[in-house]
C-alpha cells in the first residue's frame, strides 16, 4: 500500500542514451512534482503538475520532458543523457493548494530514483 | 523569489540529550507553510512537523516540536530525547502562496546521535 512509488530505483546508463523514470501515487492527489537532489543533497523542483496540466516548468534543459497520462501518474522522460544528470530523482504529490489558511499542501516523496550516468 | 537557509551543515547530539537545528527563510508573503523533512540514508523523504504561518502556537510531533518566529523569519526543529534513529539529514522547507504548489528546500543539515 506505498503511497507515492517510483521506478526504477536505480539507473545506470550510458551517456546519450534516453531513459524514463515511472511516478504512481494512490493518495487520491491531483498535484505531482518532480525533484532533482544533486550530489550535494539540495533539492530543487522541476515540474509540477495539476490533474494533468503543467503548472511549472523551472529552468530545464528540454531534454526532459515529464508526461502525466492521468493524475495518479508522472512520469519524467530524459533524452540525450549527460554526466551531469547524475542525480537521485523524486517525485511527490499533495492536494491542491486552495485558498485559505486552511488548505493543506504537503508533500509526499517517493523513495526517489538514483540515476547514474556514466 | 523565496530563500531557505540553514546554517548548520552537521550537528550532533548524545541519545537521550536534546539538540536544536536551525532555519531561516525569507519572503514577503504573508501566507506560507513550513516543513522540516527527514533524509535518512535509505534516501526517503520523511515529513517530520509542518508549519500554518497563521498558527501562533508552535506544532508538535511527539519529540519533535518548532519554535516558529514570524517576525524574525525563523523556524527552528528541536529533538528532545534523541535517538540512534533519529541520525538523518534535516531539510526545512517552505511553500508559500505565490510560488505555486513548489517547495524551496534549505541545504540540510547532517544529524548524528552519538549512543
Amino acid at each position: 500500500d506505498t503511497a507515492v512509488s517510483q521506478t526504477p530505483k536505480y539507473l545506470v546508463t550510458q551517456m546519450g542514451n534516453d531513459k524514463s523514470i515511472k511516478c504512481e501515487q494512490n493518495l487520491g492527489h491531483d498535484t505531482m512534482y518532480w525533484y532533482k537532489q544533486d550530489s550535494k543533497k539540495f533539492l530543487k523542483i522541476m515540474f509540477s503538475y495539476n490533474n494533468k496540466e503543467l503548472i511549472i516548468n523551472e529552468t530545464v534543459p528540454n531534454r526532459f520532458s515529464p508526461k502525466s497520462p492521468d493524475k495518479a501518474h508522472l512520469n519524467l522522460h530524459i533524452n540525450s543523457l549527460e554526466l551531469g544528470d547524475s542525480a537521485v530523482y523524486f517525485c511527490a504529490s499533495s492536494l491542491p493548494r486552495l485558498a485559505g489558511p486552511t488548505s493543506t499542501d504537503t508533500q509526499y516523496f517517493g523513495p526517489g530514483t538514483r540515476l547514474t550516468v556514466l | 523569489a523565496q530563500t531557505v537557509t540553514q546554517s548548520q551543515p552537521e550537528m550532533s547530539v548524545q541519545e537521550a540529550e536534546t539538540v536544536t537545528l536551525s532555519c531561516t527563510y525569507d519572503t514577503s508573503e504573508s501566507d506560507y507553510y513550513l516543513f522540516w523533512y527527514k533524509q535518512p540514508p535509505s534516501r526517503q523523504m520523511i515529513l517530520v512537523i509542518r508549519q500554518e504561518a497563521y498558527k501562533q502556537q508552535n506544532a508538535t510531533e511527539n519529540r519533535f516540536s518548532v519554535n516558529f518566529q514570524k517576525a524574525a523569519k525563523s523556524f527552528s526543529l528541536k529533538i528532545s530525547d534523541s535517538q540512534l534513529g533519529d541520525a538523518a539529514m534535516y531539510f526545512c522547507a517552505y511553500g508559500g502562496e505565490t510560488s505555486g504548489s513548489r517547495l524551496t528546500f534549505g541545504e540540510g543539515t547532517q544529524l548524528t546521535v552519538n549512543p
